[in-house]
């Protein structure tokens, strides 16, 4: 069964500094894995995926990832968080084919310090 | 704005009672997918619709069903509520293109309180 797993419940930045947010995942195929960002009372929002081919992805906001299949991860990294960045910060994988819905981690509760 | 609408933005209700969320998907997707958001389980995945086609079934309990009309949008019934289905529930769509790769666009969520 595929899995998600998001190690950091919250993490604490300065404004400024640079932020990785982990992502391991399990998958029997190869995977689509996506990051999405929750701001408080908001919807999902799409800030980067990764389908194939080159292992480092660019996002909206200054956000990029990197796949690394020896690893089963797919980190966030942004080199440096504004205020407007605190948000929940998700990680999902799915399959070819999308029938099944993406299976997504607990989720990374990101708070920013001034 | 993601394109995909949800309603009702929240809804509150009582134990035993019946409700029904209603969804619209972006013009021209072709699939809903419906998720549930709660403090326990995290992000779920509940039911997936192709085309007015149930595609899919997740993690869904047998007193919630769901379907999806002849113009796309879809509703997701839950009936016999109890206090643990309060959670926000997502609706997400999906392009013939963007379903091959699972990219799903969400809606803003309906709240969904049972007192």
């Amino acid at each position: 069964a595929q899995s998600v797993t998001q190690p950091d419940i919250h993490i604490t930045v300065s404004e400024g500094a640079s932020l990785e947010l982990r992502c391991n995942y399990s998958y029997g195929a190869t995977p689509y894995l996506f990051w999405y960002v929750q701001s408080p009372g908001q919807g999902l929002q799409l800030l980067l995926k990764y389908f194939s081919g080159d292992t480092l992805v660019q996002g909206i906001k200054g956000f990029e990832a990197e796949f690394k299949r020896s690893q089963s991860s797919f980190n966030l990294r942004k080199p440096s968080v504004h205020w407007s960045d605190a948000a929940e910060y998700f990680c999902a994988v799915g399959g070819r084919g999308g029938a099944d819905g993406l299976t997504f981690g607990k989720g990374t509760h990101l708070i920013i310090q001034p | 704005d993601s394109g995909v609408t949800q309603t009702p933005k929240h809804l509150i209700t009582a134990t035993g009672q019946r409700v029904t969320l209603r969804c619209s998907p972006r013009s021209g997707d072709l699939s809903v997918y419906w998720y549930q958001q709660s403090l326990d389980q995290g992000l779920q995945f509940l039911i997936h619709y192709y085309n007015g086609e149930e595609r899919a079934k997740g993690n869904i309990l047998e007193r919630f069903s769901a379907q999806q009309f002849p113009d796309l949008h879809s509703e997701l019934n839950l009936s016999s509520l109890e206090l643990g289905d309060s959670a926000l529930y997502f609706c997400a769509s999906s392009s013939r293109t963007s379903l091959a790769r699972n990219e799903q666009f969400f809606g803003p969520g309906t709240r969904l309180t049972v007192l």
